[in-house]
């Protein structure tokens, strides 16, 4: 079955140091790629997405995410993350029906990140 | 221009009582979808309705039925909530193209099955 894989539960860092998560998915037909992040108490809010071109993908908030074809990946980066950042943040993928139909999002399990001040 | 609204933002039911939740959204979108969110699940699709007039299952629909109104419209019914059910519900809507789409999600219900 197809899935999306979040190697990460939990992640803790302190302000300033660098993150990167990490995201495999399992299907490897055209790819809408989409890191949506989780304020506490909150909706899920785009960070980024990728559906073709430039493999690294820049978003809000200085996020940015590589698109490796090879290694079914699209893992998230931050240079410096501020408290501000302490969040949920999940990737999705989105699955084609066949014939190019419209399907649907195939989300990860998410990763919890932790930011101390 | 409010995106995706949802209501109710919480409830709490009994084991066996009906509710429905309601959903609805400005941006003039086709596709209107639902999911449960649960501790270390992510999100799951429940229902999804790629155009008005029509619904389909998604991948936990089971003890759940949708309508989808009009265009604006998505509604969720329980109609024997069971405690299988506590979750957080997640509304979202998109508008399908050719080279991918993007969905915004409302604000959420949070479900309290006792």
């Amino acid at each position: 079955a197809q899935s999306v894989s979040q190697h990460n539960h939990h992640v803790i860092l302190s302000e300033a140091a660098s993150l990167e998560l990490g995201c495999n998915y399992s299907y490897g037909g055209t790819v809408n790629l989409f890191w949506y992040v989780q304020y506490p108490g909150q909706h899920l809010q785009l960070l980024l997405k990728y559906f073709s071109g430039d493999p690294l993908v820049k978003g809000i908030k200085g996020f940015e995410a590589e698109f490796i074809k090879s290694k079914f990946s699209f893992n998230l980066r931050k240079p410096s993350v501020q408290w501000s950042d302490t969040a949920e943040y999940f990737c999705a993928y989105y699955r084609w029906n066949y014939g190019g139909s419209q399907g649907n999002l195939i989300f990860g399990k998410g990763t919890k990140l932790s930011v101390k001040p | 221009n409010a995106g995706v609204t949802q209501t109710p933002k919480f409830q709490v039911l009994k084991t066996g009582q009906s509710m429905t939740l309601q959903c609805a959204q400005d941006m003039n979108h086709n596709s209107m979808y639902w999911y449960r969110q649960d501790p270390g699940m992510g999100l799951r699709l429940i229902y999804y309705s790629a155009s008005e007039g029509t619904t389909d299952k998604g991948e936990v629909p089971n003890g759940y039925n949708v309508s989808r109104l009009n265009k604006r419209e998505f509604s969720l019914r329980l109609e024997s909530a069971a405690p299988s059910q506590t979750s957080v519900y997640f509304c979202a809507s998109s508008a399908p193209s050719r080279v991918g789409e993007t969905q915004y999600f409302g604000p959420g219900t949070r479900l309290l099955v006792l």
